[in-house]
């Protein structure tokens, strides 16, 4: 009965490599959003769907694109893999309205 | 520019002792405030929030602090439990750009000592 999953859990990969990283709500909630936390801990916003529509896209390489195929998925995609995408990236949810943010597990990526 | 801070970055209380963990913010748009506490592995899980309209608020053990003044926020735990052991986030939400954001501090270790 877990709130908010991710997969996979780890992912390591070589530089220019393409790849997906999955998350999924059973919330009911109707907003998600994807989070970085890198090397010295910060967790920042990159890209949040409010009802499958984008509403905060981040200073973020075009690299990254997110993909919202229902409220109740919110995918992330990398393509041509950089060193500086190595951190733990993190899935959240909330409904519209409320400021509480349920977090998924991390996802680890290390690219070599 | 780090509009929410935590200057602490680890913090060892013992047992049964009170906790208090600080956080720092420069934007005066923010309207809500939230900790949040992480486990080594897992995502961050809510522990308690308060409104910019209020100056302080208690759950249980836990209970956080408001000055607007000043820009700083507080938790404060008592008694403090080996379980306490985490590293914890503030968090504040505003209308930036358009889009209600959460934005997070960099986290404070936190270790209770038996």
């Amino acid at each position: 009965d877990t709130a908010v999953s991710q997969t996979p859990k780890y992912l390591v990969t070589q530089m220019g490599n393409d790849k997906s990283i999955k998350c999924e709500q059973n919330l009911g909630h109707d907003t998600m959003y994807w989070y970085k936390q890198d090397s010295k801990k910060f967790l920042k916003i990159m890209f949040s769907y409010n009802n499958k529509e984008l509403i905060i896209n981040e200073t973020v390489p075009n690299r990254f694109s997110p993909k919202s195929p229902d409220k109740a998925h919110l995918n992330l995609h990398i393509n041509s893999l950089e060193l500086g995408d190595s951190a733990v990236y993190f899935c959240a949810s909330s409904q519209q309205g409320s400021y509480e943010q349920y977090f998924g597990p991390g996802t680890r990526l290390t690219v070599t | 520019d780090q509009q929410v801070k935590q200057n602490s970055p680890s913090l060892s209380v013992q047992e049964g002792r009170i906790s208090i963990l600080n956080c720092d913010y420069t934007n005066s748009m923010f309207d809500y405030f939230l900790w949040y506490k992480k486990y080594p592995a897992e995502g961050p899980t809510f522990l308690i929030s308060i409104s910019s309209i209020k100056d302080k608020n208690e759950d249980g053990r836990f209970t956080v602090f408001l000055n607007k003044s000043a820009k700083h926020l507080s938790l404060h735990i008592v008694p403090s439990q080996p379980g306490d052991s985490a590293v914890y986030f503030c968090a504040a939400s505003g209308r930036i750009q358009g889009a209600q954001k959460l934005v997070f501090g960099q986290g404070t270790r936190l270790t209770i000592n038996p």
